[in-house]
């Protein structure tokens, strides 16, 4: 069974970076059938995608934090990780770390969605 | 603001149903697959449906879901106590996955 752990610093300060790794265990990265992303849920809101990355090292990042954001993986170690840099008490979330599968139809519709979950931790910036 | 739209919340007794809709456009669920998660209280979410309507094993056939243009629905028949969760959907725009902005599912 596949799993996920986040782990990271538990507390950020404001301008500072954001960095939590993704550790992956009872499978492995190694296949450009899935990508690995990471998913987040401020306190009492919806979730929100920051990202995901392919075991080539392809990333795709949400417009509207890409310029903060750096998605890597570590193939070595099977975990990837995320940097959010200059944050603000508005990046106060739960990060959860996931797995993603699925491919494009013959109309070029997407199938993708996420199939494994971390259980996910609390990433509090104080100001 | 979540780019799908989904009602705060529904509600109904054991053993009822409920529906839970998902708004988007064209270029989100008009022309994706929609998947939908289910967040017990304190856990993480869990993928519950995937490519509109299909169940993952371990997805009890209570849970269904349908596609209709650029809208969702999921629906859950015989409602049960620990049934009571969040429920959000999510799909693709472009490159990018988006949800929607959670249900709260209560049993009365």
């Amino acid at each position: 069974q596949l799993q996920l752990q986040e782990s990271g610093p538990g507390l950020v300060k404001a301008s500072e970076s954001l960095s939590l790794t993704c550790a992956v265990s009872g499978g492995s990265m190694s296949s450009n059938n899935y990508f690995w992303g990471w998913i987040r849920q401020p306190p009492g809101k919806g979730l929100e995608c920051i990202g995901y990355i392919y075991y080539s090292g392809s990333t795709y990042y949400n417009p509207s934090l890409k310029s903060r954001v750096n998605i890597s993986v570590d193939t070595s170690k099977n975990q990837f990780s995320l940097k959010l840099s200059s944050v603000t008490t508005a990046d106060t979330a739960l990060y959860y770390c996931a797995r993603g599968g699925g491919y494009y139809d013959s109309n070029g519709y997407s199938r993708y969605h996420f199939d494994y979950w971390g259980q996910g931790t609390l990433v509090p910036v104080s100001s | 603001q979540s780019v799908l739209t989904q009602p705060p919340s529904v509600s109904a007794a054991p053993g009822q149903k409920v529906t839970i809709s998902c708004s988007g456009t064209s270029s989100n669920i008009g022309n994706n697959y929609v998947s939908w998660y289910q967040q017990l209280p304190g856990t993480a979410p869990k993928l519950l449906i995937y490519d509109n309507n299909k169940r993952p094993s371990g997805t009890p056939d209570r849970f269904s879901g349908s596609k209709s243009g650029t809208s969702a629905t999921l629906g859950i028949t015989g409602l049960q106590t620990g049934d009571e969760a969040d429920y959000y959907c999510g799909t693709w725009d472009s490159t990018l996955s988006v949800f929607g902005g959670g249900t709260r599912v209560t049993v009365l």
